[in-house]
This record gives structure tokens, C-alpha cells and sequence, in this order.
């Protein structure tokens, strides 16, 4: 177990539908970065968060959107959700030390668009 | 999105046997990190390099950070059912690049699936 939690485990709907995937990080982590993977992409990064500012943005889709609460759990939106959006999305966070830092991955959420 | 080239992109041993994997970039990477993922799970953090040339085990595991910055490697020695999944290579440019903000995200590599032959 990571520490890293993520819900829902599985999310089924249909096209151009809206969906927030939620991240919890590990107590003490301030940063939680968002994750693609799918069959044709791999993983991709897609937003990172530190102490609740954005920090960092990847190959994140215009409809897609994040934000990090004071509590330090995030939230990822996805909305006009298309078939090819369908993936396997993971949050992680990091702790860092004197030699670097280390990304620790929640389960992850599937989502099926259809 | 980029990704890393790692191979072989799968394999077919016997158990007992030893694997061994890599990880090459076009670009350098300060930090090299190796992840395992099992079926509908989340990767999970197997090896972690942070200085170029060193050499770190955690059980029958060994990996190393290229003289380079722009590889790694991953061995697992005396290989047992449970080494079954895919592993994940990921590189993170880290605090040395020149900037700090963005460089902490992680680019990975296509993976290696790995198979045990009954």
C-alpha cells in the first residue's frame, strides 16, 4: 500500500458526459501529480500540484482540468468526455529528500467511456 | 507524449532465471526510477537512482544509473512467479535542470512485460 488513494476504483459513462477521478496523497506530501495510461500512449504526465498551485502542466487536454484543496487532496476533472478517454488515470505523490525526490502511485482509476 | 525506449518490450523466461531490462533516452534524466505494475494496479516504486553511476539493490533486484544520465538498467536475479507484470522504467529531470518548476514529472518508459514459462 503506497499511501496514495484514489477514487472511484472503476467510473462507466458515456460520451460527452463530466467526471471527477479523486486523489488523496500520502500524509505529509505536498505535491500530487496526475497520470494518463493508455493501450496506444503509455503513462503521461498530466498536471502537477504543489501545496495547492498549479505547478507543472503536460499533455493535458483543454477539457480536462485539475485543482488541489487546502487539505491537499486533489480532484481531476474530465468533461466532454470522448471514447478516447477511456484509460486507466493515476495520481501520485512525492516526498522528497536530500538525494531527490520519489513519486509513490495510488490504484488508480479505470474509466470507460461509451 | 515522449517516452522512453526500453527494452526488450517483453520476455519469456523460465523461473529461476535472471532478467535483465533497460531504459535509453535522448535526453538527460537526473533521477531514474523503476516501477512494477500488476494488472489493473498502480505502479509500484521497486528501485529508485539518483547519481549517475551508482548501483542499487533491493533484494534479487539490481539496478544502475548510466555513466551517461541518459540510461538504466534493471536485473533481477533467480526470477519467481510473483516477478510476473510489467516494469516500468521512469526518468525525472529533477532540481539540476534549470528550472525547478516542471522538472519533477516523470517520463516513462514503454515497459517490459514479463512472463514466466510453467
Amino acid at each position: 500500500d503506497s499511501g496514495v488513494t484514489q477514487t472511484p476504483k472503476h467510473l462507466i459513462t458515456a460520451t460527452g458526459q463530466r467526471v471527477t477521478l479523486r486523489c488523496s496523497p500520502r500524509s505529509g506530501d505536498l505535491s500530487v501529480y496526475w497520470y494518463q495510461q493508455s493501450l496506444d500512449q503509455g503513462l503521461q504526465f498530466l498536471i502537477q500540484y504543489y501545496n495547492g498551485e498549479e505547478r507543472a502542466k503536460g499533455n493535458i487536454l483543454e477539457r480536462f482540468s485539475a485543482q488541489q484543496f487546502p487539505d491537499l487532496h486533489s480532484e481531476l476533472n474530465l468533461s466532454s468526455l470522448e471514447l478516447g478517454d477511456s484509460a486507466l488515470y493515476f495520481c501520485a505523490s512525492s516526498v522528497s529528500s536530500t538525494l531527490g525526490e520519489t513519486q509513490y502511485f495510488g490504484p488508480g482509476t479505470r474509466l470507460l467511456v461509451l | 507524449g515522449q517516452q522512453l525506449n526500453q527494452s526488450p518490450q517483453s520476455m519469456f523466461i523460465q523461473e529461476g532465471e535472471d532478467v535483465s531490462m533497460n531504459c535509453t533516452s535522448s535526453s538527460i534524466f537526473n533521477t531514474w526510477l523503476w516501477y512494477k505494475q500488476d494488472p489493473g494496479e498502480g505502479p509500484v516504486l521497486l528501485i529508485a537512482l539518483y547519481k549517475a553511476g551508482e548501483l542499487t539493490s533491493n533484494g534479487r533486484l539490481t539496478a544502475q544509473f548510466g555513466i551517461t544520465r541518459k540510461d538504466s538498467f534493471l536485473n533481477i536475479s533467480a526470477s519467481i512467479p510473483s516477478d510476473v507484470g510489467i516494469y516500468f522504467c521512469a526518468g525525472q529531470k529533477g532540481h539540476e535542470a534549470e528550472s525547478n518548476f516542471g522538472n519533477e514529472k516523470l517520463t516513462f518508459g514503454t515497459g517490459t512485460r514479463l512472463t514466466i514459462i510453467p
